[in-house]
């Protein structure tokens, strides 16, 4: 079972354009959701976070939408530029009672930002 | 250190063959956790440690799989009679909270079982 769904597997943007990924998910106990940019040979990083009791959050040129109804967030990159290049994914995980759940990742987006 | 440290980068191991492979953590950091990462797909959670225990090993695969940090710093993962189906990049992140939000990843060792 694929807790979370993301979308398009992979991504051409030109230069200067914006980058859109969707990512859907299932458990309505998740609390804390974050998007990692990975580099090829490299751990992923994070790049923002958002909880459920926001609809959106910016943090420079990326901005992360949230619809706890329709359980689905998006991750916006502005401005895209050939250094976005990279394999983006979502993830989701329950933070509540100060415990630990491990992430649950989406399967990624390969994302080409062309010069 | 300044980051996640994780050794040896690459292994590869014949099927059968016992692995270790170790995380050093950021110096401080209470939460670890481990990660594997199958070609082409998202990571998926094998296990976490707060501080020296092991909170949660749901994501262990088999009984063959197992991890351990028993001063609550560095951790080794362990994998035994190594299959094809282990090949994998394993992650290892480390986090100041008792969370698992802003944690940061090593990168990674990958293994791959002939």
């Amino acid at each position: 079972q694929q807790q979370v769904k993301q979308s398009p597997q992979s991504l051409i943007v030109q230069k200067g354009g914006i980058s859109i990924i969707n990512c859907a998910y299932e458990n309505t106990a998740f609390d804390y959701f974050p998007w990692y940019q990975q580099f090829p040979g490299k751990g992923p990083a994070l790049l923002i976070a958002i909880r459920p009791d926001v609809s959106e959050k910016k943090e420079g040129r990326f901005t992360i939408s949230f619809n706890k109804s329709a359980k689905q967030f998006s991750l916006h990159i502005m401005d895209s530029q050939p250094g976005d290049s990279a394999t983006y994914f979502c993830a989701a995980s329950r933070r509540a009672g100060g415990g630990a759940d491990g992430l649950t990742f989406g399967k990624g987006t390969h994302l080409i930002i062309q010069p | 250190g300044a980051g996640v440290s994780q050794s040896p980068r690459y292994k590869v191991a014949k099927r059968g063959q016992d692995v270790a492979l170790r995380c050093d953590p950021i110096s401080g950091h209470v939460s670890l956790f481990w990660y594997q990462q199958a070609l082409g797909q998202g990571p998926e959670f094998l296990t976490y440690f707060q501080n020296e225990a092991q909170l949660d090993k749901s994501g262990l695969p088999s009984d063959r799989f197992f991890a351990e940090r028993p001063e609550g710093s560095v951790s080794t993962l362990k994998i035994q009679r190594t299959q094809q189906e282990d090949s994998a990049v394993y992650l290892c992140a480390s986090s100041a909270s008792r969370g698992s939000d802003g944690y940061t990843f090593g990168s990674g060792t990958r293994l791959t079982v002939v």
